[in-house]
């Protein structure tokens, strides 16, 4: 069966300082990935989403960056920081042609 | 711009009880529409997937109609139990296979035993 996994599952950072978010998929190949954002009091926002390795479309411009340097692994990254990157990040995958979207358990970002 | 609406915001009931919860979008041209469940703090469980020419889904309890002339999605929880409670999100699919989904802001239900 299908898993995904998403790390860490909480971190606080300070305005200015760099970030890392990492999910890996298993049980599958070549899916699609996505990254996701919910703020407070907004709905789920999605921020980038991945065809393959490489691949990598923005939805929204933003302080932040994707990059999939493997089949199943997909990763968000940010340089500096902003009190706006606080949410809730969630990393979604589905098989390339279904379109059903299958979501990670969450990391919890706040910045201070 | 495609908007996606759910009501009510949030919903209290006692066990047992059926409950229709609503989600309805601006643009008809859909790919598929997703029901999702979040607990507190957790991430997105898929619960029903209605492609654009299905018009429900059933798994267990619940069951999700899509009438799309009348941009409406309902989903349809019998016999509520306490671990129902839960955020109930809806998500529209516009692109496709790897099209993004634009979600509602949910509905907040509590099953009161």
């Amino acid at each position: 069966s299908q898993t995904i996994h998403q790390w860490p599952a909480t971190l606080v950072q300070p305005v200015g300082s760099p970030l890392s978010l990492e999910c890996t998929v298993e049980g599958t190949s070549n899916p699609n990935l996505y990254w996701y954002r919910q703020a407070a009091g907004r709905g789920l926002q999605l921020l980038f989403y991945s065809v393959g390795i490489g691949q990598i479309s923005s939805e929204v411009p933003q302080n932040l960056s994707a990059s999939r340097p493997q089949d199943r692994q997909f990763i968000l990254s940010s340089k500096k920081l902003l009190l706006s990157d606080s949410g809730f990040y969630l990393c979604a995958w589905s098989v390339q042609g279904a379109g059903e979207q299958y979501f990670g358990p969450g990391t919890r970002l706040t910045v201070t | 711009k495609q908007e996606v609406t759910q009501i009510p915001a949030a919903l209290s009931v006692p066990e047992g009880e059926n409950l229709v919860l609503n989600c309805s979008f601006t643009d008809s041209a859909i790919y598929n529409l997703q029901w999702f469940r979040q607990d507190p703090g957790k991430g997105l469980t898929s619960l029903l997937l209605i492609q654009s020419s299905q018009r429900e889904q059933t798994s267990g309890r619940l069951n999700a109609s899509l009438d799309k002339s009348s941009g409406r999605s309902t989903l349809y929880i019998a016999a509520s139990q306490p671990g129902d409670s839960a955020t109930y999100l809806c998500a529209l699919n516009y692109g496709g296979s790897q099209g993004n989904l634009i979600f509602g802001k949910g509905t907040k239900l509590s099953v009161k035993p």
